[in-house]
C-alpha cells in the first residue's frame, strides 16, 4: 500500500497560534513515531504511539505539545502557543510492530515555520 | 540514552569512486540494531542499510555496505560508485527497543 504520509507539507503560524500536524502511518502498522528535525540537525525522539496509547511521551519538549492517534491508524500532533523555537521539519514514521528491529518508515514531514 | 556520532559534517566523492561514511555508537547493550538512512533534498528519509549486532556479516545492498566493528562500537557506510543520484543527508541510527537515536548526519555531495 501506500507509504506514510503527512500533512501539511509547510505550515506557516505566527507565534502564539496553536497548529495541528497530521501524520497517516502504513496500513497495519501498529507502531508510530514523531520526530523532530531543526534546521541542519539529526532526528530528536518526541512520542511513540502503540495502537492508541502512548507508551513514551519522554521526547515531547514542553506540555505545550501534545499527541494523539485514534483507530490505531491517524495521529496528530498539537502544538500550542507557537514559539519560534518550534520551527523545524516535524517527521512521522511508522513501523510493523514497536521493536528495535522493525524498521521504521518515515513520512515526508511538515516543515513548521513559526514568526 | 544512546549517544551516536557522526564526526564528518560534509563530504564530497567524484561520480564513479567510493566514499566512507563513519558513524560510532555509545551502548551498553548486546542486542541492538544499527541503521543507515538517506534524506534527500525532498525531506523522505529513506532507508539504506540495516545491520543486526548479532551479525558478524557486514551487511550489503547494491552498492552500500557497512563495516560493523561491535567491539569498537563502529558502523561506516561505503558507498561505492557513487552516482549523483547519492547525493543527500546520510543518517546513522542505533535502535535497541522502540526509538531510534540518530547522529547528526553527514552530507554527500557527488561532483560530475
Amino acid at each position: 500500500g501506500a507509504g506514510v504520509s503527512q500533512s501539511p507539507s509547510n505550515k506557516v503560524t505566527e507565534k502564539g497560534k496553536d497548529v495541528e500536524l497530521r501524520c497517516d502511518p502504513i496500513s497495519g502498522h501498529t507502531a508510530l513515531y514523531w520526530y523532530r528535525q531543526s534546521l541542519g540537525q539529526g532526528l530528536e525522539f518526541l512520542i511513540y504511539f502503540q495502537g492508541n496509547s502512548a507508551p513514551d511521551k519522554s521526547g515531547l519538549p514542553s506540555d505545550r505539545f501534545s499527541a494523539e492517534r485514534t483507530g490505531g491508524s491517524v495521529s496528530t500532533l498539537t502544538i500550542q502557543r507557537t514559539q519560534q523555537e518550534d520551527s523545524a521539519v516535524y517527521l512521522c514514521a511508522s513501523s510493523a510492530a514497536p521493536s528495535g528491529s522493525e524498521t521504521q518508515y518515515f513520512g515526508p514531514g511538515t516543515r513548521l515555520l513559526v514568526l | 540514552a544512546q549517544t551516536v556520532t557522526q564526526s564528518q559534517p560534509e563530504m564530497s566523492v567524484q561520480e564513479a569512486e567510493t566514499v566512507t561514511l563513519s558513524c560510532t555508537y555509545d551502548t551498553s547493550e548486546s542486542d541492538y540494531y544499527l541503521f543507515w538512512y538517506k534524506q534527500p533534498p525532498s525531506r523522505q528519509m529513506i532507508l539504506v542499510i540495516r545491520q543486526e549486532a548479532y551479525k558478524q556479516q557486514n551487511a550489503t545492498e547494491n552498492r552500500f555496505s557497512v563495516n560493523f566493528q561491535k567491539a569498537a562500537k563502529s558502523f561506516s557506510l561505503k558507498i561505492s560508485d557513487s552516482q549523483l543520484g547519492d547525493a543527500a543527508m546520510y543518517f546513522c541510527a542505533y535502535g535497541n527497543d522502540y526509538k531510534l537515536s540518530f547522529g547528526a548526519g553527514t552530507t554527500v555531495t557527488v561532483r560530475a
